[in-house]
């Protein structure tokens, strides 16, 4: 079964960090773009990072670069997202979703996400 | 940067059809992808590449882009179909993906 599984979430002060985790399987991982996209409660999906099959290439949003850093390991089938100096803003569950290249791919895999909630 | 704009809702009755936009300048020349999010779950695909279904999609979800508009058509709606559904694009201007604002379908 091809699946997504996000963990490392949490609460965390302002200004802390967090780093997540997102474990496929399922499917050859090394072959795919993979992305992290976040919807803050009540709100709409906001992509926040893509990153190339080899990491070659990284995308973000303009609000979370400096910030957060997107990696992967393909020897353990795995993505991460690394967020330093963290905003109250930065409150959302996290999806890990294959796909999002710079050629137009879709999303067609999600995880179930993870919740990140920044707050003293 | 490049917005996309939905309408925040859009109402129908079972066995209707449903049509919801996603409005965006030249939208017609990027790729469109489509997804449904019911409450307390993750996103799934519905439409990709404009017009294609992915496997287990019923062929009642179809896809149109062109001109300033992109749609997501859903034929003879049922009760299961009321979610939040959102647009999707690669903005090749700013290396960005691009999600509409959502739009949740009420079946009435």
């Amino acid at each position: 079964e091809v699946q997504l599984v996000e963990s490392g979430g949490g609460l965390v002060q302002p200004g802390g960090s967090l780093r997540l985790s997102c474990a496929a399987s399922g499917f050859t991982f090394s072959s795919y773009w993979m992305s992290w996209v976040r919807q803050a409660p009540g709100k709409g999906l906001e992509w926040v990072a893509t990153i190339k099959q080899d990491g070659s290439e990284k995308y973000y949003v303009d609000s979370v670069k400096g910030r957060f850093t997107i990696s992967r390991d393909n020897a353990k089938n795995s993505l991460y997202l690394q967020m330093n100096s963290l905003r109250a803003e930065d409150t959302a569950v996290y999806y890990c979703a294959r796909g999002g290249s710079s050629t137009g791919l879709a999303f067609d895999i999600w995880g179930q996400g993870t919740m990140v909630t920044v707050s003293s | 940067s490049y917005m996309l704009t939905q309408p925040p809702s859009v109402s129908v009755a079972p066995g209707k059809t449903a049509r919801i936009t996603c409005g965006g300048n030249n939208i017609g020349s990027k790729t469109v992808h489509w997804y449904q999010q019911k409450p307390g779950q993750a996103p799934v695909l519905v439409i990709y590449y404009d017009s294609d279904r992915p496997s287990g999609i019923p062929e009642r979800f179809s896809g149109s882009n062109s001109g300033n508009t992109a749609t997501l058509t859903i034929s003879r709606v049922e009760a299961g179909d009321e979610a939040d559904y959102f647009c999707q694009v690669w903005d090749n201007s700013s290396d960005h993906v691009v999600f509409g604002g959502g739009t949740k379908l009420t079946v009435l």
